[in-house]
């Protein structure tokens, strides 16, 4: 059985960071893309970023770049995302989704996690 | 990037067939056979129902069903049944600023 484990989430300040994880079990992890998707309080979804399976080709949403770094780690089966310079429009429910391909930029995201909560706020 | 456009509601009775369209440019949705859409029940995680345009996952229902035309896409639900009732949102690949867009979701509300 798949399952994707998001953890990290938390209130953190405007302007501070924050790291997300996402432990993936079920499938064979590096033969797959990886995605953060996040969806804010009552709105729908925006895609974050996502990455390939063997980390050669990385995407971010526009609102996002420069300040999120995605990464994975194969031998821990395990996806990260580094959140910079947090901002009080980052606040939403962040999930970790597995791609049907190897590439980020090709497939549907098959499995999701349950998400993580991240509050941006003084 | 901008979302993909889709209506902000659609409804049914059931038994009924409805279509969700998802518009986007040639740039994504017209450009690209990489269109799926979601289903989202309240307080649940987003599921996969269509990927590349018109491929079902395994275990999804026939009743649902994608397709495209140009730069719209479209789901079709048909033969209605209660627990159709969620959000349903499109996404495609944009080579516009390289990365992959939502549309805005579709509430279906099962009369």
């Amino acid at each position: 059985e798949v399952q994707l484990v998001e953890s990290g989430g938390g209130l953190v300040q405007p302007g501070r960071s924050l790291r997300l994880s996402c432990a993936a079990s079920g499938f064979t992890f590096d033969d797959y893309a990886m995605h953060w998707v996040r969806q804010a309080p009552g709105k729908g979804l925006e895609w974050v970023s996502g990455i390939s399976w063997n980390s050669g080709s990385i995407g971010y949403a526009d609102s996002v770049k420069g300040r999120f770094t995605i990464s994975r780690d194969n031998a821990k089966n395990s996806l990260y995302l580094q959140m910079n310079s947090l901002r009080a429009e980052d606040t939403a429910l962040y999930y970790c989704a597995k791609d049907d391909t190897y590439n980020w930029n090709d497939g549907g995201f098959d499995y999701w996690g349950q998400g993580t909560l991240v509050t941006v706020s003084s | 990037q901008s979302a993909l456009t889709q209506p902000a509601s659609v409804s049914g009775s059931p038994g009924q067939s409805i279509t969700i369209s998802c518009t986007g440019t040639s740039s994504d949705v017209g450009g690209y056979n990489y269109v799926s859409w979601y289903q989202q029940h309240p307080g649940k995680a987003p599921k996969l129902m269509i990927y590349e345009v018109s491929n079902r996952p395994s275990g999804v229902s026939n009743r649902f069903s994608g397709s495209k035309s140009g730069n719209t896409a479209s789901l079709t639900i048909s033969g209605l049944q209660a627990e159709d009732e969620a959000d349903y949102y499109c996404s495609s690949y944009t080579s516009s600023s390289t990365s992959v867009v939502f549309g805005g979701g579709t509430k279906l509300t099962v009369l």
